[in-house]
């Protein structure tokens, strides 16, 4: 299987800061990778996929980067609807499609 | 409007296996993979792996080689995940998930939790 290693496992920031995780994958997969936000309780939600493209009705403060084995997730000026836990997923053929660890961002 | 509604909470004992359904509504299962994600509490997503209905072919993630079983009736366009050798660190909430047109998971079922215990 791909391995996807994100970077911090926990972010703290205040509103307004510019945030920025990173995922590394353990072989090359172009863009065939998606960001996640997920809440408490809540089944994640697609942000960013083939690794720069936002999804319809996600804020432009979200913005994918990134190619081959690593990739970035910013976002431009945190608000507090976006304290919440981050995860990237590879979306290789012939693969299962793994998740990264997850980056928690939490309000400092 | 698709949703995907999944089978109720189950309590199993260590050792045995679980069935966890999944129904598409709004539209089907052909030409989708249908992917099977877990989250034990407190924990991260863990990607168990996905079935190409109109394949029927299967990707499962390493960890769960030889446990999990995955399968699709597109007659009914509901999809199953069964996992066998229940242990205590199975317990999860199970959720699938569907992509939308351009490829990506967007479409989530409600989640299964699964309790193994004695």
């Amino acid at each position: 299987d791909i391995q996807m290693t994100q970077s911090p496992s926990t972010l703290s920031a205040y509103v307004g800061d510019r945030v920025t995780i990173t995922c590394r994958a353990s072989q090359s997969m172009n863009s065939w990778l998606a960001w996640y936000q997920q809440k408490p309780g809540k089944a994640p939600k697609l942000l960013i996929y083939k690794a720069s493209t936002l999804e319809s009705g996600v804020p432009s403060r979200f913005s994918g980067g990134g190619s081959g084995t690593e990739f970035t997730l910013t976002i431009s000026s945190l608000q507090p609807d976006d304290f919440a836990t981050y995860y990237c997923q590879e979306y290789n053929n012939f693969s299962p499609w793994t998740f990264g660890q997850g980056t928690k961002v939490e309000i400092k | 409007q698709v949703q995907l509604v999944q089978s109720g909470a189950e309590v199993k004992k260590p050792g045995s296996s679980v069935k966890v359904s999944c129904k598409a509504s709004g539209d089907t299962l052909r030409g989708y993979s249908i992917s099977w994600v877990r989250q034990a509490p407190g924990q991260g997503l863990e990607s168990m792996g996905r079935i190409i209905p109109i394949l029927g072919v299967t990707h499962y993630a390493q960890n769960f080689q030889g446990r999990v079983t995955m399968t699709a009736d597109k007659s009914t366009n509901t999809a199953y995940m069964e996992l066998s050798s229940l242990r205590p660190e199975d317990t999860a909430i199970y959720y699938c998930a569907k992509p939308n047109d351009d490829g990506y998971n967007y479409y989530w079922g409600q989640g299964t939790l699964v309790t193994v215990s004695s």
